[in-house]
């Protein structure tokens, strides 16, 4: 048990479907990430959240949309997805902006398959 | 562009072996951090090493940062099955953000 809870931990989803994932972290940190992980691909840092303010947008298509309503909530809501979207996404935390040593903490993830 | 490169990408081994995995970039990092990941799960911080030839003991594990601060290696003495998982390396490139960067892996399977 890490603190981030992820729900739901698996999702089916046609192309024209709308989904939200969900992401609650119980540590009092300040910081929120979205990562994808991809099968023979590194993590890709997809958005960040610093005291709910959005500091990070890694170029991602505008079919994927963050909302942080305070510092301990994270959605990614989902909109006409990509068969290629089908990835697992994680939901990650941190005391504060990653520096120098900063400890990132991984919730379980939700494994998204795009029919 | 992919600035860390992680070997092997595979390794399976039998339980009781020594292995040695290994981290490389050409980029120079603030910081390095070792993550596993376990099947159905989430990555989980093993490590972080910061100054250039650091060495850190974590029981049978054995975490080494280059004096250059380029590479990393992590060395596992006498595998069990507990261990297997995905190692990942994420580098971190400083300043405020400080985003890290992520290898792809090596995947571990300890054989009983």
């Amino acid at each position: 048990e890490t603190g981030v809870t992820q729900t739901p931990r698996h999702l089916v989803m046609g192309m024209t479907n709308k989904k939200s994932l969900k992401c609650e972290q119980h540590l009092g940190h300040n910081a929120m990430y979205w990562y994808k992980q991809s099968a023979k691909k590194p993590l890709e840092l997809m958005f960040v959240y610093n005291f709910k303010e959005q500091t990070e947008n890694n170029s991602v298509p505008s079919r994927f949309s963050p909302e942080c309503p305070n510092s301990s909530h994270l959605f990614l809501h989902l909109h006409t997805l990509q068969p290629e979207d089908s990835a697992l996404y994680l939901c990650a935390s941190s005391q504060d902006l990653l520096q120098r040593g900063e400890k990132l903490f991984f919730g379980s993830g939700t494994q998204l398959s795009v029919l | 562009t992919q600035l860390l490169e992680q070997s092997p990408q595979f390794l399976s081994i039998q339980e009781g072996e020594n292995l040695t995995v290994y981290c490389n970039s050409s980029s120079v990092f603030s910081s390095l951090q070792w993550y596993r990941q376990e099947p159905g799960e989430g990555p989980v911080l093993l490590v972080t090493v910061v100054t250039g030839g650091e060495v850190k003991k974590l029981k049978r594990l054995t975490f080494q940062f280059g004096d250059a601060r380029k590479d990393s290696s992590l060395h596992i003495t006498a595998a069990q099955p507990g261990d297997t998982g995905l190692y990942l390396c994420a580098g971190a490139r400083g300043g405020s953000q400080g985003n890290l960067i992520f290898g792809k892996g090596t995947k571990l399977s300890v054989k009983p």
